[in-house]
């Protein structure tokens, strides 16, 4: 069984500085897919990655970063000189199955992210 | 493109009245649509499998004889709550897999239903 852990439920920084979101996993496959979501009030669900297993370089999205790293089994986001725009609830999620299998996604319980101006 | 559209946005029901919920791909066909619900402040929790043509695979713990499910089409699956109680009132996400790109799920912008 698959599994996701935000273990930070909430974080309020000052804008302008950087704040990391932690996702730990949990997967018996190989192969699988890591995400993270942007959810704002509004409740419409922003997509911002995706990432598969085979691939653990990091990525960097202007503001956004995100660091992969397998033998800890971690994903984890990084918002650079964070902005009052960017509060939101952030969720990672999983899929751990390959193409055609039907396989919903395993969401973590979120990070609700407040930045203040 | 690869947008997911969710009809209505916001519905208000009584108690034991059925409610429908339409999840349509606009731009593309889907093979396989998910359903899930989001309490308040929680997270989202997969309910259901929808695949086209066949009876949809829910997860445990989720009433397939209350939360009906239609893939009728490779546009648009619907999701039925029978005889809805306030406890179901939630967020739902519909989201759809397309049929060229397995590993990739579009997510709809959410029906709000609340249930007095």
């Amino acid at each position: 069984a698959q599994k996701v852990t935000q273990a930070q439920t909430e974080i309020s920084v000052v804008e302008k500085e950087d704040v990391t979101l932690d996702c730990v996993y949990e997967t018996r496959d190989t192969t699988y897919y890591l995400f993270w979501y942007k959810q704002p009030p509004s409740g419409e669900l922003v997509f911002l990655i995706r990432r598969n297993s085979f691939d653990e370089q990091n990525e960097i999205s202007g503001r956004y970063s995100w660091n992969f790293q397998k033998s800890t089994s971690s994903f984890n986001f990084t918002i650079t000189a964070s902005q009052v725009v960017d509060s939101a609830v952030y969720f990672c999620a999983l899929s751990d199955r390959w193409g055609g299998g039907a396989d919903g996604l395993t969401f973590g319980k979120g990070t609700h992210l407040i930045i203040q101006p | 493109g690869a947008v997911v559209s969710q009809h209505p946005s916001r519905v208000i029901c009584k108690s034991g009245t059925s409610v429908k919920i339409e999840c349509r791909s606009l731009d593309f066909q889907a093979t396989t649509m998910f359903w899930y619900r989001q309490f308040p402040k929680q997270s989202l929790m997969l309910m259901a499998t929808s695949n086209e043509g066949s009876k949809a695979t829910y997860e445990q713990g989720v009433e397939k004889d209350k939360f009906l499910i239609n893939h009728a089409s490779l546009t648009l699956s619907t999701l039925t709550v029978t005889s809805a109680h306030p406890e179901d009132s939630s967020f739902y996400i519909c989201s759809a897999r397309p049929r060229q790109y397995q590993e990739t799920q579009y997510f709809g912008p959410g029906t709000r239903l609340l249930v007095l």
